[in-house]
C-alpha cells in the first residue's frame, strides 16, 4: 500500500486475554520494525525482520511476546495472557533496502500504531 | 550497545524564531546513521532529517538543519523561522551503518511554539 496500515488502531482488553495487533508495511519494504512506546517516551524496540526472518528480537520483553511475517510482507505481533503493564502504543515502521533520501535506505516510515489498553 | 540521549524534556520557541534541540550518543562504531523523527500529537512519526556519519558536512531540509560533531557524538537540530505546525514530539535515533540492526530512539523533547 501507500503506507504503513496498522489494524486495529485501538484495542481494549482485559487482564489474561490473548491479542493479535497487525502490521501491512509499504508494498516493496523488505524491512520490518515493530516499537513499543508508552506515553511520553521514546520508541522501544522490539523485533526486526528482514524479509520472512527475524533478524533481532531481542527487544522482546519475555516469552509472552511473538510476532510473524509469514510471506514476507505482513507482520503479526502476538501478545499472550496480557497484562497490565502491556499497555502502550505498538508502532510497526518498514524500509526499503534502497535509494538515498528522506524515503529511501535505512529510512523508517512509520504506521499511525496500535493503542493497546489492558484492564 | 547503543544509547541515545536528549537533555531536553521539553523545550518552547516563539513563532518565526529559531530553536536548537540537543541530542548525544553513545558508540564505538565509526560508521551509522543519525536521524531526527517528529511526532506530531495523535499522529504518525516522520522523519525529518537524517544525516550520514561518514559525510562532514551538516544535512539541511528547507527550514530544518543539523549540527553534527562527531568527535563529540553530539547531534543537534536547529528549526529556523519556527511554525506553529512545528509542536511536536522530537525524537533523535541512530543505527548503525551495518544493515540488519534496529534504530535506537532517545526519549524525546516535546517543543511549543508560542504564537
Amino acid at each position: 500500500g501507500a503506507g504503513v496500515s496498522q489494524t486495529p488502531s485501538n484495542k481494549v482488553t482485559e487482564k489474561g486475554k490473548y491479542v493479535e495487533l497487525r502490521c501491512d508495511p509499504i508494498s516493496g519494504h523488505t524491512a520490518l520494525y515493530w516499537y513499543r512506546q508508552s506515553l511520553g517516551q521514546g520508541p522501544e524496540f522490539l523485533i526486526y525482520f528482514q524479509g520472512t526472518g527475524a533478524a533481532d528480537d531481542s527487544g522482546l520483553p519475555n516469552d509472552r511476546f511473538f510476532a510473524v511475517r509469514p510471506e514476507g510482507s505482513v507482520s503479526t505481533l502476538k501478545i499472550q495472557r496480557t497484562e497490565r503493564g502491556d499497555s502502550a502504543m505498538y508502532l510497526c515502521a518498514s524500509s526499503t533496502l534502497t535509494g538515498d533520501s528522506l524515503t529511501g535506505a535505512n529510512v523508517l516510515t512509520f504506521g499511525a500504531g496500535s493503542r493497546l489498553t489492558v484492564l | 550497545a547503543q544509547t541515545v540521549t536528549q537533555s531536553q524534556p521539553e523545550m518552547s520557541v516563539q513563532e518565526a524564531e529559531t530553536v536548537t534541540l540537543s541530542c548525544t550518543y553513545d558508540t564505538s562504531e565509526s560508521d551509522y546513521y543519525l536521524f531526527w523523527y517528529k511526532q506530531p500529537p495523535s499522529r504518525q512519526m516522520i522523519l525529518v532529517i537524517r544525516q550520514e556519519a561518514y559525510k562532514q558536512q551538516n544535512a539541511t531540509e528547507n527550514r530544518f538543519s543539523v549540527n553534527f560533531q562527531k568527535a563529540a557524538k553530539s547531534f543537534s537540530l536547529k528549526i529556523s523561522d519556527s511554525q506553529l505546525g512545528d509542536a511536536a514530539m522530537y525524537f533523535c535515533a541512530y543505527r548503525t551503518y551495518n544493515y540488519g540492526q534496529n534504530f535506537v530512539f532517545g526519549p524525546g523533547t516535546r517543543l511549543s511554539v508560542l504564537p
